[in-house]
């Protein structure tokens, strides 16, 4: 089945160090690939996406690319702030008739420090 | 602020309680979706809607019991719970059901006592 793996946390850096989340998935097909963050004491939010190789989804700073050789969606960011720190969530999506099925991998905790 | 709104932020209810769980989402999105988060965990999948109707049950036991009353809605009830039900619940909800994100709550704290 599929299944989503992700480097276990904490991960700790200061403030303006340089962020990389690894995520490795296994699936059948094409999914889409997703990385969602939660804030403490809220639902998960959607960060970026790609739909397909090579695709790089990107948004406030984050980049991940969608890399079908090496079955990686790896999360990175140049420099953190202390407002990043959250827990993020490695996904694919399979979507069919009965719904968009997300597989999340168990999530890494980032603490930034000033 | 989330675009997909739960209510209540907390509840806590006793084995013997029967209590619902709302969600509601004003973005024309035709699948929902209700996922379990228990503590330093990922979420798990629940049930999905598509189009008012069920199309994914996970195997959940039938002390919760889903509706969805109108493509804007979805409920979750829950009669007979036990401690170890204890978790935060999300709703969700996405455009279509292929490639679509979906958008996420903030969630129900429940604490069966």
């Amino acid at each position: 089945g599929d299944s989503v793996t992700q480097m276990e946390g904490p991960v700790t850096l200061s403030e303006e160090a340089f962020l990389t989340i690894n995520c490795t998935y296994t699936a059948t097909g094409y999914p889409s690939l997703f990385w969602y963050v939660q804030y403490p004491g809220e639902g998960l939010q959607l960060l970026l996406k790609a739909t397909k190789a090579d695709d790089k989804g990107s948004n406030k700073g984050f980049e991940a690319t969608y890399r079908k050789e090496t079955t990686s969606f790896h999360l990175e960011k140049g420099s953190v702030q202390v407002s990043d720190s959250a827990v993020y969530f490695c996904a694919l999506g399979t979507g069919s008739n009965a719904g968009n099925m997300l597989t999340f991998g168990g999530g890494t905790r980032l603490m930034v420090k000033p | 602020d989330t675009e997909v709104t739960q209510t209540p932020k907390h509840l806590v209810m006793g084995m013997t309680n029967k209590k619902s769980l709302k969600c509601e989402q004003h973005m024309g999105h035709r699948a929902m979706y209700w996922y379990k988060q228990k503590a330093k965990k990922p979420p798990e999948l629940m049930f999905v809607y598509s189009y008012e109707k069920l199309s994914i049950n996970e195997s959940v036991p039938s002390r919760f019991s889903p509706e969805c009353p109108n493509s804007s809605l979805l409920n979750l009830h829950l009669h007979a719970l036990q401690p170890e039900d204890s978790a935060l619940y999300l709703c969700a909800s996405s455009q279509d059901l292929r490639d679509s994100p979906l958008h996420f709550g903030n969630g129900t704290r429940l604490t069966v006592t």
